[in-house]
């Protein structure tokens, strides 16, 4: 296991277009974390899935914005419209929770989103 | 989650130990003081955490104040690959609370 992998690493687009990024946690991991950071400021959490079930969401995600984790292994991070205020890295982290206990945390490297 | 306060930079010198201090005067009795660090175009790095007795791993050493009030990270011979931004974070570990970062401290390790 290489740790978590998103993809694309880089994405560029027109200001209206739809854009879907993905994140492969780390496999045995049941928790999976989208992050957004902009330039200067640290990770802006989004939203958590416990393996399917998507158990919170910041009032940063609007609308627009949907999340999926099927099956309880990738997720998938949707923008729909995009607009040039989304421009920033989106982060995925993914962690084991046993019984209520968490490890800590494994980023993945971003994918950094331009819109134009 | 309890608010921390950092320096927002600081320097060291190669070879030179890196002490980076926190507050976290709000801290509540069950939350952990945890580390991360974000080195130019990577993800956060877990670096250590702990609640109350002082931490040493490979990566760093972690002293938490008697209070908890306030914690310092030790990197004991700071090479120029640790140059990055370092967060103090507290959280609970038995609760699904997730990680709120603050803007950290941008730590410029030079020759």
């Amino acid at each position: 296991d290489t740790g978590v992998s998103q993809n694309p690493r880089h994405k560029i687009t027109k200001r209206g277009q739809n854009v879907t990024f993905r994140c492969d946690p780390i496999s045995e991991h049941n928790r999976l974390y989208w992050y957004r950071q902009t330039l200067g400021q640290g990770p802006e959490f989004l939203t958590y899935f416990q393996n399917e079930a998507q158990l919170e969401k910041s009032r940063l995600l609007s609308d627009r914005f949907s999340a999926e984790r099927p099956k309880g292994s990738f997720s998938t991070l949707e923008i729909q419209r995009t607009e040039q205020g989304d421009s920033a890295m989106y982060l995925c982290a993914s962690s084991l929770g046993v019984q209520g206990l968490d490890y800590g945390y494994t980023f993945g490297s971003g994918t950094r989103l331009t819109v134009v | 989650d309890a608010k921390t306060t950092q320096p927002p930079s600081m320097d060291c010198a190669e070879g030179r130990a890196a002490n980076l201090p926190c507050n976290h005067s709000t801290i509540s009795g069950n939350e952990y003081v945890y580390w991360y660090r974000q080195i130019h175009s990577q993800g956060p790095q877990y670096i250590i955490h702990g609640l109350k007795n002082n931490e040493t791993n490979e990566m760093a050493s972690l002293i938490i104040t008697e209070d908890r009030k306030s914690s310092t990270l030790i990197l004991p011979h700071a090479t120029l690959r640790d140059t990055a931004v370092y967060y103090c974070i507290v959280r609970g570990a038995y609760n699904t609370d997730k990680l709120i970062f603050g803007t950290g401290t941008r730590l410029q390790v030079f020759p």
